[in-house]
C-alpha cells in the first residue's frame, strides 16, 4: 500500500491556467506538508497543515493555496500559473508536528508550465 | 529563515571508495535529519540526530552530529552503485517544516 500518494504524476499546462494536485496519506498522520523542488533539486517548504491550522512559508505567492477536506488529504491549488512554477511538487506527512518526527514523502508531481 | 549549508554539491567517486557530505548551520539545531533521494524518486528518511556529539551507524553509513549541534556529516564506506542519489540534510525550518540543505549529488563510477 502506498503511504503517501499524489495525483497526477505529471502535469503539463499553459501559463495562466488554474490547476490542482491531490495528495492523500494512509498513515494516520496529523500533519501534512507541501514542498517544491526546482530544477537544481533545491527543496523548499511551502506549507504545513496540522489539525486545521495552516502555516504558510511567507515566500510562497498567494496564487498557491492548500485545501484539506479531511485529515488524510491536503490538495494544492495553483491559480494563474507562471513559467517559474515549473517544478516537482512533493506532498509529505508526519506524525505530529515537526521537528522531531520523520517525514514521509509522496512520489512527486512534475509540473511543466508552457 | 534558518539556513543549512551543505557541501560538496557534487561528488564523483569510484565504486568502493568512501564518500562524505557535510552540513553546517549558523545557529544551533534542535535536531538534524538526513534524507536520500534516488534519481527520479522522492526523499526518503534515513536518520535523525538529536544529541550533541551523537554518532549513529546504519551498515556502511555513519552519521555524526557536532558537539555544538551546528554541523553534521554523513559518511559512506566502500560505496556501491546502489548508493547513487542525492543526500540531503534538513533542520527545523519555516512553516513548521524542514529546511533542506542543497544536497550532495553522489555519482559513482564503476
Amino acid at each position: 500500500d502506498t503511504a503517501v500518494s499524489q495525483t497526477p504524476k505529471y502535469l503539463v499546462t499553459q501559463m495562466g491556467n488554474d490547476k490542482s494536485i491531490k495528495c492523500e496519506q494512509n498513515l494516520g498522520h496529523d500533519t501534512m506538508y507541501w514542498y517544491k523542488q526546482d530544477s537544481k533539486k533545491f527543496l523548499k517548504i511551502m506549507f504545513s497543515y496540522n489539525n486545521k491550522e495552516l502555516i504558510i512559508n511567507e515566500t510562497v505567492p498567494n496564487r498557491f493555496s492548500p485545501k484539506s477536506p479531511d485529515k488524510a488529504h491536503l490538495n494544492l491549488h495553483i491559480n494563474s500559473l507562471e513559467l517559474g512554477d515549473s517544478a516537482v511538487y512533493f506532498c509529505a506527512s508526519s506524525e505530529g508536528l515537526y521537528p522531531f518526527n520523520e517525514q514521509f514523502f509522496g512520489p512527486g508531481t512534475r509540473l511543466t508550465v508552457l | 529563515g534558518q539556513q543549512v549549508m551543505q557541501i560538496p554539491q557534487y561528488q564523483h567517486v569510484q565504486e568502493g571508495e568512501d564518500f562524505t557530505t557535510y552540513c553546517n548551520s549558523s545557529t544551533t539545531l534542535s535536531n538534524i535529519q538526513w534524507y536520500k533521494q534516488r534519481p527520479g524518486g522522492h526523499p526518503v528518511f534515513l536518520i535523525q540526530l538529536v544529541k550533541s556529539g551523537e554518532v549513529k551507524k546504519q551498515k556502511r553509513l555513519t552519521f555524526q552530529f557536532g558537539e555544538a549541534k551546528k554541523n553534521s556529516s554523513l559518511h559512506i564506506t566502500a560505496t556501491q552503485t546502489t548508493d547513487v542519489g542525492t543526500y540531503f540534510c534538513a533542520g527545523p525550518g519555516d512553516a513548521d517544516g524542514l529546511t533542506f540543505g542543497k544536497g550532495t549529488h553522489l555519482i559513482i563510477q564503476p
